[in-house]
């Protein structure tokens, strides 16, 4: 069975500074991956996305993550963050090939000070 | 560009009262996801739709059921609510492909 492991529940940052959000993930087939952003009270925003092909990701608002096979890892990156980027932000996968549910790491808040 | 719609946006409804979510996919996406979110939790799935079949099934309650009908919508039918079911209920929808696209979401607050 597939899992979603995202390693910290909460990550404080100061504005500009660079961040970084781990995923890992368990699968014993192939996988898609995504991470999704959600702001107080409203639905999940598709950040970005890997279905196949270059490891590295670039997604909105200045997000990228790299895929990592041999470490099973889709970690995001933004290089400077600001006040706005704060909220709730999910790693998920598919399982390639079965287009079935995603499955939710338990989410990390970003919480950026100024 | 049309996204997905789900309504009502809220709902308030006492214990033991029924529900009805309703979720219009985006046009000519033929399977539908429904998700619960509970408070502070990651979004779990309940079920899916796959031209209106049900096509998976997660952790849904037996006093849930839900159907897609023949223009592509589906509902999300809750019987005798419980406290522990005010959740932000979520819906996506599917093309060919693998992304899903997400509702709004409704939150349904059970007194």
């Amino acid at each position: 069975a597939q899992s979603v492991t995202q390693l910290d529940s909460q990550v404080p940052v100061f504005e500009e500074a660079p961040v970084e959000l781990r995923c890992n993930y368990s699968s014993s087939v192939s996988v898609y991956l995504f991470w999704y952003v959600q702001y107080p009270n409203q639905g999940l925003q598709l950040l970005l996305k890997y279905l196949s092909g270059s490891t590295l990701v670039k997604g909105i608002n200045g997000f990228e993550a790299e895929f990592n096979k041999s470490q099973t890892s889709f970690h995001l990156r933004k290089p400077s963050v600001h006040i706005s980027d704060t909220a709730e932000y999910f790693c998920a996968v598919i399982p390639s090939g079965g287009y079935n549910k995603l499955i939710f790491g338990a989410g990390t808040r970003l919480a950026v000070h100024p | 560009a049309a996204g997905v719609i789900q309504s009502p946006r809220h709902l308030i409804k006492e214990k033991r009262e029924t529900a009805t979510l309703k979720c219009y996919p985006i046009p000519r996406h033929d399977t539908v996801y429904w998700y619960q979110q509970g408070p502070g939790q990651d979004p779990q799935f309940l079920i899916s739709f796959y031209e209106k079949m049900q096509s998976d099934k997660g952790s849904i309650p037996d006093r849930f059921s839900a159907q897609q009908f023949s223009d592509y919508h589906s509902e999300l039918n809750m019987s005798s609510l419980e406290l522990g079911d005010s959740a932000l209920y979520f819906c996506a929808s599917r093309p060919q492909g693998a992304q899903q696209y997400f509702g709004p979401g409704t939150r349904l607050t059970v007194t």
